[in-house]
């Protein structure tokens, strides 16, 4: 089955830590996105990647950081910089027609800071 | 900056009420997509509207693409409780051709039965 996965699925960490959520997708998409979503609110963009060893800050970077050296995977970092980092987290892919196809969404992962 | 808008916010429909949510852009869009998201679950992908006063539908739900391309609504006729959900839409962000998207932020959908 093509797809996006995301891992873990809940993630619970303490103030002060670093944490890397991972996204892996088999759909051989080049653009990848991260997302989050805060209750009751719609998505803000966090970093993107068009192709493999390049990405952009999105909306709200701070405080994380990616990486993008294989197509398949774009992981993000959530930084102990990240002043409010409990959230829902969600990781997209597109390709073809870049600027005009969907994006297939993770499942996402929540992130609990304790 | 570019901004994208929906209202309502929530809706509290009874079963087989019509429901409607509206979308308006800061910008002209060269297209607009929608997206679903059940409660707990992730986005997914409904439609794009690419041409100016176009009309898609898909079973009960209807959308529209302004003819300016700056607005754009949903329509579901006769609700059921699996319309309950979240729905966004999506417009690209700036005039590049970068994929990337600038989503509104959601009207909400409860259906009581």
């Amino acid at each position: 089955d093509g797809g996006i996965t995301q891992s873990p699925k809940y993630l619970f960490r303490k103030e002060g830590q670093n944490v890397t959520l991972s996204c892996e997708q088999n759909l051989n998409h080049d653009a990848m996105y991260w997302y989050r979503q805060d209750p009751g609110q719609g998505l803000r963009l966090i970093y993107y990647s068009q192709i493999v060893n390049d990405f952009q800050k999105g909306d709200i970077a701070e405080g994380y950081s990616v990486s993008r050296e294989k197509k398949e995977s774009f992981p993000l970092t959530v930084t102990s910089a990240q002043k409010n980092p409990t959230a829902f987290y969600l990781c997209a892919s597109s390709g073809g027609n870049v600027g005009r196809g969907e994006q297939f969404f993770g499942p996402g992962t929540r992130l609990t800071v304790l | 900056g570019q901004q994208v808008m929906q209202i309502p916010q929530y809706q509290h429909v009874q079963e087989g009420e019509d429901f409607t949510t509206y979308c308006n852009s800061s910008t002209t869009l060269s297209n607009i997509q929608w997206y679903k998201q059940r409660p707990g679950g992730h986005p997914v992908f409904l439609i794009q509207l690419v041409k100016s006063g176009e009309v898609k539908k898909q079973k009960r739900l209807t959308f529209q693409f302004g003819e300016a391309k700056k607005n754009s609504s949903l329509h579901i006729t006769a609700t059921q409780t699996t319309d309950v959900g979240t729905y966004f839409c999506a417009g690209p962000y700036g005039s590049s051709n970068t994929g990337k998207l600038i989503f509104g932020q959601g009207t909400t959908l409860q259906v009581k039965p």
